[in-house]
């Protein structure tokens, strides 16, 4: 079983529809969850952190934390074509351990 | 959000050569910097963890001697890839650890390595 895992696509999404992207994580202990964004050819850029159970909303972006679950998910609301990327879900296991272990990726297009 | 800044963006070395990729945090000293590396359409591969002043760690299966890794300050990290090969041409990333923002991971724009 892979340690982050995420439907790797593609998910295609109408222009201005919530798109929402899943995450399941192995490790019970882990205690800091991120959702990057990937353009093609560029770095990884941070769209949200979320440390506790419930959600944490940024603009047009939430994220949603179940710990018991093990599942965190990315709600993108009023999708903008420019969303269209791939969007990585990386999970921190342990406090004092810093090392970021990445689900493969979902491939996000946004349809105008 | 912290700045990372990675240079060079794009490299192109002769095979058998070396080459050498900076990584600075701008405005936070980072205590912990990771250099990752990526193949077209595959996730981010963790490849070290650079602890400054101290050796790095590496993830099993990468080459010590062929990555050599240098964390000589708080802002700068390097990755020098020696002896240089065709499958070694990849996308190389470097993160830093800021602490004061709860353990969030910034990364740098990246460096676009092609050997000839």
């Amino acid at each position: 079983q892979k340690e982050v895992e995420q439907n790797s696509g593609p998910l295609s999404v109408p222009e201005g529809a919530i798109a929402s992207l899943n995450c399941t994580y192995s490790d019970r202990g882990s205690q800091s969850f991120f959702w990057y964004r990937q353009y093609s050819g560029k770095s990884p850029e941070l769209i949200m952190s979320i440390y506790s159970n419930g959600d944490k909303e940024d603009g047009r972006f939430t994220a949603q934390l179940n710990k018991a679950s093990q599942y965190v998910s990315l709600l993108i609301r009023d999708s903008q074509p420019s969303d269209s990327a791939t969007y990585l879900c990386a999970v921190i296991s342990n406090f004092g351990n810093e090392k970021l272990t990445f689900g493969t990726g979902t491939r996000l297009t946004i349809i105008p | 959000g912290a700045v990372v800044s990675q240079h060079p963006s794009r490299v192109i070395c002769k095979s058998g050569t070396s080459v050498k990729i900076e990584c600075r945090s701008l405005d936070f000293q980072a205590t912990t910097m990771f250099w990752y590396r990526q193949f077209p359409k595959q996730s981010l591969m963790l490849m070290a963890t650079s602890n400054e002043g101290s050796k790095a760690t590496y993830e099993q299966g990468v080459e010590k001697d062929k990555f050599l890794i240098n964390h000589a300050s708080l802002t700068l990290s390097t990755l020098t890839v020696t002896s240089a090969h065709p499958e070694d041409s990849s996308f190389y990333i470097c993160s830093a650890s800021h602490r004061d923002s709860g353990n969030t991971i910034y990364f740098g724009e990246g460096s676009w390595l092609t050997v000839v």
